[in-house]
């Protein structure tokens, strides 16, 4: 089945710095990848994702993105916020069709330091 | 608002002892499923069910089962508690879109503590 890699498990930046969360997957036929923030004590979101026909996505001051030769994507934050301060989850849809299920790699945590 | 719910929220049992967390949406969303959180493991799949008839394992469905009572409803039972089931547990739905699963709604989670 699906497996889904994350690293760092832990980065800590200063404020305004960029950061980079990398996740690898084993199944070439994911399609669908999302990235997830969850806050502490709370619950998880969903922030940005991406398809698998689609290299590059962005949304203000995060972009992921997808290189699905080498099954890997990443997720970027840039100038980055006390408020980004989270764990962060990627993951792979897989599975045909619409009958998947959705894996996760293992979470970052993200430190924003003022 | 439309909103995913669990009950409890939390709650510590001991070995042996059979537990169920309940969750309950009024997003409408025929997809539900249950995860588990442990530090540095990530959120892992137990069970998901697609409709009212359907079940299927996850990731790592020994020594839990569930129920899908309704639509609406979806359950997780614990038959008999042991210590490595403490965990964070979340319930989440979906509503699939072309040929993904869709965004997940996860619920507030469930923590529970097996002594």
């Amino acid at each position: 089945g699906e497996n889904v890699e994350q690293h760092p498990s832990t980065l800590s930046v200063q404020e305004g710095d960029s950061a980079v969360i990398k996740c690898t997957y084993s199944d070439s036929a994911s399609n669908y990848f999302p990235w997830y923030k969850q806050e502490l004590g709370k619950r998880p979101q969903l922030i940005i994702d991406i398809r698998s026909n689609v290299g590059e996505k962005k949304d203000q001051r995060i972009a992921v993105t997808l290189n699905k030769t080498a099954k890997h994507f990443s997720l970027h934050i840039t100038e980055t916020q006390p408020e980004d301060s989270a764990v962060y989850f990627c993951a792979a849809y897989a599975g045909s069709g619409n009958t998947g299920k959705l894996i996760f790699g293992q979470g970052t945590t993200l430190q924003v330091k003022p | 608002d439309a909103d995913v719910t669990q009950t409890p929220r939390n709650r510590i049992t001991k070995t042996g002892k059979r537990i169920m967390l309940e969750c309950s949406q009024t997003k409408g969303h025929d997809r539900m499923y249950w995860y588990r959180q442990d530090p540095g493991l990530g959120l892992r799949l137990i069970y998901y069910s697609f409709d009212v008839k359907d079940i299927n394992k996850g990731e790592i469905s020994d020594g839990y089962s569930v129920s899908r009572q309704a639509q609406a409803k979806f359950s997780l039972s614990l038959e008999s508690a042991i210590p490595n089931q403490t965990a964070l547990y979340f319930c989440a739905t979906s509503d699939p879109t072309g040929r993904s699963t869709g965004e997940l709604f996860f619920g507030e989670g469930s923590r529970l503590t097996v002594l």
